[in-house]
This record gives structure tokens, C-alpha cells and sequence, in this order.
């Protein structure tokens, strides 16, 4: 099955840093997400993007398909955007996602 | 905006209860899905669902079953609960196909 794999896996910064995360799939996918999850377990979708780049505020994602990674940045990081980012592609069965191991991201002011 | 709701946010329960998790969804999506998620293990999924009463086992579905009866609604139903079904259950539901998946805010169950 896909393979998914980000890193870092962990990451500490002070407030007003920028960061990049990255995740890599082992295979073609047709759907690729990143989401938040918030201290109190709650996934949040930050970007559906199976190709090219998305922005949302200090947030942007970037997605290179053909080269089987994509990018999540964070800019200007607030102790809010603490907790940890996940990265997930649907299976080849068009089923369930598939997710990576997250990275765990800490802002301190 | 999609809303997924979950029935309860913490549950305790005992070793050999029936156990009902309820996730109840407003975007008319066809598809409805159970993941837990451990430590170590990451998120897997359990059951997912792609229409009313019909339903498709996941990675893990030995000790669940599952109900859709109707289009907004997909519970999950631990038979005979045991500890090792203590963990954080996350219901998603999606348009279907390749499209986004949305999730509810979780259900941290605890068996004793």
C-alpha cells in the first residue's frame, strides 16, 4: 500500500518563526489533505490539495505530484499553531486515508 | 461549512459493556467513516460506510460492528467492550470519491 512519511518529526520554534514540514508518498495519489490536530484531539482540515499551491492566511501548502511530496509552511508561527500536523492520501482503493506519523510542532513566546 | 458531530467527547465504560459511539453529519455526504487512533499506530480505519445500510470493513474491524440506517447517521458499536478498545475514535464523512474528508472533534473512550 502507499507509504506516507513526514518530517519533521518534531519541531520547536519561537513565535515569529517560519517553519516548513514535509510529506512524501510512495505512489500517485488523487487526493492529498493536511490537517491540525488541536490539543484536544480535534483534526482540522487545513488544505485539500492533490496538486500545486493553496494559501490560507500564514498558511500555505504546496503539492508536486510528479515528484511524490508536498509542503506545508507556516509563517510568522503563533503558540496557537502548536499541536500536531498531519499529512494523509486517500488508499488506492479510494477508500480510507492513509496517514503519515505526524509532525509535532511546538511555538513557544 | 461541514459540521460532524460525535455523541460524546469522553466515555468510560467497563470490560463487557455494549458500547454505541454515534456521529451524526449535515452535508448530505454519501460516505461516513470510523478511524481510532493510538499511540505508536497512528490513525486506521475501522469501517466505513458509502451509502445507507451498506458498509465495508477497514484495517481493523475485529471486536465492532457498525449501523447506518440513515444518510447523516454512522454508529459504531463495540459489542462486548475490552481494554484494549480504549482509545481515541474519530468519525469522518466526505462527498465521496476522491473528494475531502471531514472530521468530527473525537470520542476518548477509556474500558475498565
Amino acid at each position: 500500500g502507499i507509504q506516507v512519511e513526514q518530517s519533521p518529526p518534531d519541531l520547536i520554534l519561537q513565535e515569529g518563526a517560519n517553519s516548513t514540514l514535509r510529506c512524501n508518498f510512495s505512489d500517485s495519489v488523487n487526493n492529498l489533505q493536511w490537517f491540525h490536530q488541536n490539543p484536544w484531539g480535534q483534526l482540522i482540515n487545513l488544505f485539500y490539495i492533490p496538486s500545486g499551491t493553496k494559501q490560507n492566511g500564514r498558511l500555505s501548502a504546496t503539492t508536486v505530484a510528479t515528484e511524490r511530496y508536498s509542503l506545508l509552511y507556516i509563517s510568522s508561527s503563533q503558540t496557537t499553531d502548536s499541536g500536531v500536523y498531519f499529512c494523509a492520501v486517500l488508499n488506492q482503493a479510494g477508500t480510507a486515508l492513509i496517514f503519515g506519523k505526524g509532525t509535532t510542532l511546538s511555538v513557544s513566546s | 461549512d461541514v459540521k460532524v458531530t460525535q455523541s460524546s467527547r469522553y466515555l468510560v465504560k467497563r470490560t463487557g459493556e455494549k458500547v454505541f459511539l454515534e456521529c451524526v453529519q449535515d452535508m448530505d455526504h454519501e460516505n461516513m467513516f470510523w478511524y481510532r487512533q493510538d499511540p505508536g499506530l497512528g490513525l486506521r480505519l475501522i469501517y466505513f460506510s458509502y451509502d445507507v445500510k451498506m458498509k465495508e470493513k477497514g484495517d481493523i474491524p475485529e471486536g465492532y460492528s457498525v449501523s447506518r440506517e440513515k444518510k447523516e447517521r454512522f454508529s459504531l458499536i463495540l459489542e462486548s467492550a475490552s481494554t484494549n478498545q480504549t482509545s481515541m475514535y474519530l468519525c469522518a464523512s466526505s462527498p465521496g470519491g476522491d473528494h475531502e474528508q471531514f472530521f468530527g472533534p473525537g470520542t476518548r473512550l477509556t474500558v475498565l
